[in-house]
């Protein structure tokens, strides 16, 4: 079945450092890539999202983009601020359901 | 006003009683979702609901039920609560096509 593997946390990072927050898949096919954000107390909220092969989601700073050939959708922020705070969860798509990695926690220190 | 609501938010309840959790949307959605979230698990999907006559379920169902009373509502419960099912809960909704789904808060269920 489908399957989604994240980098392990926690994470914590200076204020302006580059941030990546690794992500890869098993699927069969051709299914969709999201990156969601959990901050403190709120339930998730859609970062960005790719729908096909070589799709660059961004939002935010963030970017992921789509690798089919290493089924990867590695996050990217090129300077993080303390507000970036939060989990960070990438998920696949398929038949209008969503399959979780177990996500990120990412601190950003001032 | 939340787009999503959850009732209630936190709730301590004892080993083998009944708890229903709620959840009412007002994005005009017909997808309903409800997930638990435990730490190092990430989210998984309890039950899910396409439309009002159509339930199924997720990955770890056992345990629970669901009702959808209408479109903007998916109460999930617990018949008989055990300590293991302590677990912050998400319900979510989506348009047709499943996939930017938009979450509630959360309710922290603890079972003691």
């Amino acid at each position: 079945g489908d399957s989604v593997t994240q980098m392990e946390g926690p994470v914590t990072l200076s204020e302006e450092a580059f941030l990546t927050i690794n992500c890869t898949y098993t699927a069969t096919g051709y299914p969709s890539l999201f990156w969601y954000v959990q901050y403190p107390g709120e339930g998730l909220q859609l970062l960005l999202k790719a729908t096909k092969a070589d799709d660059k989601g961004s939002n935010k700073g963030f970017e992921a983009t789509y690798r089919k050939e290493t089924t990867s959708f590695h996050l990217e922020k090129g300077s993080v601020q303390v507000s970036d705070s939060a989990v960070y969860f990438c998920a696949l798509g398929r038949s209008g359901q969503l399959t979780f990695g177990s996500g990120t926690q990412l601190t950003v220190l001032p | 006003d939340a787009d999503v609501t959850q009732t209630p938010r936190n709730r301590i309840t004892k080993t083998g009683k009944r708890i229903m959790l709620e959840c009412s949307q007002t994005k005009g959605h017909d997808r309903m979702y409800w997930y638990r979230q435990d730490p190092g698990l990430g989210l998984r999907l309890i039950y899910y609901s396409f439309d009002v006559k159509d339930i199924n379920k997720g990955e770890i169902s056992d345990g629970y039920s669901v009702s959808r009373q209408a479109q903007a509502k998916f109460s999930l419960s617990l018949e008989s609560a055990i300590p293991n099912q302590t677990a912050l809960y998400f319900c979510a909704t989506s348009d047709s096509m499943g996939y930017e789904q938009y979450f509630g808060p959360g309710t922290r269920l603890t079972v003691t």
